[in-house]
């Protein structure tokens, strides 16, 4: 079964605008959630976590349980942001990554 | 230092040949994997080690060989690869976040 779910393959936004990435999770512990970035031709890298609750690069994501996401999130998109986002789910055991959306960033 | 370090960057083999790619990291992390990713698609599983041994093999084929010298070193030795088998591998360690190396772009001609 599918842990991690990324239900956009491709999203398109322009410069300026707010950008959202959906992740859903599957998971009945308690869930230790990531989002990684792959810029090209780079190594993939992470850009939060959930614990830390930190922004990253203007990006925020929330653990929502009751409703399994953890959606990322960046008020005004920056031509730099296009790049490959990966939800990731970490049970303790394994790693799970979702199918990963593609940001583009239109000038 | 954050750093997991992946070489070869760069790999093209013929499918007789034996080649090796190795991965390094000196964060004490005890957890070690490799991933496969092709173009567009997220990393798959292949290979996890935990404290130098082989936790999980995620039903790969024999012509992919894994092993861990060492806390900081894991291998992946290749041998009679097929066309298919091109693609982007990855290592990565972890011990909470996982950090991944630049990966090994493989060719099999």
């Amino acid at each position: 079964a599918q842990r991690v779910t990324q239900p956009e393959k491709l999203l398109s936004v322009f410069k300026g605008a707010p950008v959202e990435l959906k992740c859903n999770y599957s998971y009945s512990g308690s869930p230790e959630l990531f989002w990684y970035v792959q810029y090209s031709r780079q190594r993939l890298q992470l850009l939060l976590r959930h614990i830390s609750r930190e922004s990253i690069k203007g990006f925020t994501a929330d653990l929502n349980k009751g409703e399994t996401s953890f959606h990322l999130k960046k008020p005004f998109a920056q031509e730099e942001d296009s790049a490959m986002y990966y939800c990731a789910l970490n049970t303790g055991n394994q790693f799970y990554f979702g199918t990963g959306t593609s940001l583009t960033v239109i000038p | 230092d954050t750093e997991v370090t992946q070489t070869p960057k760069h790999l093209v083999m013929g499918m007789t040949n034996k080649k090796s790619l190795k991965c390094e990291q000196h964060m004490g992390h005890r957890a070690m994997y490799w991933y496969k990713q092709k173009a567009k698609k997220p990393p798959e599983l292949m290979f996890v080690y935990s404290y130098e041994k082989l936790s999980i093999n995620e039903s790969v084929p024999s012509r992919f060989s894994p092993e861990c010298p060492n806390s900081s070193l894991l291998n992946l030795h290749l041998h009679a690869l097929q066309p298919e088998d091109s693609a982007l591998y990855l290592c990565a360690s972890s011990q909470v976040i996982t950090y991944f190396g630049q990966g090994t772009r493989l060719t099999v001609v």
